[in-house]
């Protein structure tokens, strides 16, 4: 299994509230990835990584932050907490090989906004 | 705007049936993956198709990538229980993927 950690796993927060979660590697991978998951929408990308410091936007990080100082930590923040935001996170790690870019999951973070 | 189509959503069959799941796409891909999700864990990579035509075997479940790479299927023969979860595929030329919206397979005993 590949060492992905997420930190917290379950959080219930109230609006306006700031929130950031934490995905933890062990693998070293260079590429680094935010989902959420919502029933009917699949997962959906919000932000993803390609290197320290290197980060770009997915198709719903409006109202998302990331940051990634160091490789094997990736933090999403959630700036202002919204009931909209209630869904549950996913963190994925992939290096590429040739042109395939096969991701390994965390475990996954329900976030809860009231 | 690349997009993955599942088929069908649901499926729910009896332990011992046959069933297939569509992947289906207008656009090119150059490799296709399917992963494996289960309550409350995250998704789990079955396997990747690179090459158009390609067949992949992986026990009882059989991986196709069409000739065009547009599209790929899912094929599992005599489901058992531990089949239940949810399907997702996803293909992508770069760093990032698109994913299906998935198909949940539910098999009773």
């Amino acid at each position: 299994d590949a060492g992905i950690t997420q930190s917290p796993r379950h959080k219930v927060t109230e609006t306006g509230t700031p929130v950031t979660l934490r995905c933890h590697q062990t693998e070293n991978h260079r590429y680094m990835y935010w989902y959420r998951q919502d029933p009917g929408h699949g997962l959906r990308l919000i932000h993803y990584s390609y290197g320290v410091k290197d980060t770009d936007k997915g198709e719903v990080s409006d109202g998302y932050s990331v940051s990634r100082s160091k490789t094997e930590d990736f933090l999403l923040t959630l700036e202002s907490a919204t009931s909209s935001q209630t869904s549950v996170y996913f963190c994925a790690i992939s290096e590429s090989a040739g042109n395939t870019y096969e991701q390994y999951f965390g475990p996954g973070t329900r976030l809860t906004v009231t | 705007t690349q997009l993955l189509e599942q088929s069908p959503q649901f499926l729910s069959i009896q332990e011992g049936e046959n069933l297939t799941v569509y992947c289906n796409s207008s656009s090119v891909f150059s490799s296709l993956q399917w992963y494996r999700q289960e309550p409350g864990e995250g998704p789990v990579l079955l396997v990747t198709v690179v090459t158009g035509g390609e067949v992949k075997k992986l026990k009882r479940l059989t991986f196709q990538f069409g000739d065009a790479r547009k599209d790929s299927s899912l094929h599992i023969t005599a489901a058992q229980p531990g089949d239940t979860g949810l399907y997702l595929c996803a293909g992508g030329d770069t760093g990032k993927l698109i994913f299906g919206q998935g198909t949940t397979l539910q098999v009773k005993p």
